[in-house]
């Protein structure tokens, strides 16, 4: 089965801290994925890397950067914290096959800024 | 870009009964998937159903199935014989083909169903 870790399952930080949340996942998947998810707006594509240290952005990439300098590990970085982006994290990663193979996902990282 | 819009923010259905998720789409491309994800309160995300948009027959996963119509761009969920453990909030999602490795999928902003005994 195809695991996809997040480091932190609860996250709490202050407004204008850097943050780091990291996803790993153990299938080799080409493709991985940051969405946010909110009560009432769904998920939502903030960026995706499709090999290492490439990276596209999403739907809602201000205030997020990413790093993937290895293959099995996509992170997503907040520069300066603030309370808008407390939200849950959801990674999520695929072959480069695509639909072929449905996004694996990881349990989520609820983030909260104070 | 493509839009997904669930108009059922929540729904029940008694235990054993049926239900429908119904779910829209808009895009103008003629080659795409689609995808029922559901999420229960454990919160991992896991695909439920997926349709190809090439094909005519509509996917069916055991209790789960679809009824798809590319014309009218619609693509709802039904569920038979409810069951307590399918109480989960349901994302339809949408992924187009553009040759590339650029597989991201649009999500639909949820159904949260619930299982009542």
């Amino acid at each position: 089965d195809v695991k996809v870790t997040q480091s932190s399952r609860y996250l709490v930080k202050r407004t204008g801290e850097k943050v780091f949340l990291e996803c790993v996942q153990d299938m080799d998947h080409e493709n991985m994925f940051w969405y946010r998810q909110d009560p009432g707006l769904g998920l939502r594509l903030i960026y995706f890397s499709y090999d290492v240290k490439m990276k596209e952005k999403g739907d809602i990439p201000e205030g997020y950067s990413v790093s993937r300098e290895k293959k099995e590990r996509f992170s997503l970085i907040l520069e300066s914290a603030s309370t808008n982006q407390t939200s849950m994290y959801l990674c999520a990663s695929s072959p480069s096959a695509g639909a072929l193979s449905p996004l694996h996902f990881g349990n989520g990282t609820r983030l909260t800024v104070t | 870009a493509q839009t997904v819009t669930q108009s059922q923010p929540e729904m029940s259905v008694q235990e054993a009964e049926t239900v429908t998720l119904s779910c829209t789409y808009d895009t103008s491309e003629s080659n795409y998937y689609l995808f029922w994800y559901k999420q229960p309160p454990s919160r991992q995300m896991i695909l439920v159903i997926r349709q190809e948009a090439y094909k005519q027959q509509n996917a069916t996963e055991n209790r789960f199935s679809v009824n798809f119509q590319k014309a009218a761009k619609s693509f709802s969920l039904k569920i038979s014989d409810s069951q307590l453990g399918d109480t989960a909030m349901y994302f339809c999602a949408f992924m187009k083909i553009d040759g590339g490795s650029n597989y991201k999928l649009t999500f639909g902003k949820g159904t949260l169903l619930t299982v009542n005994p």
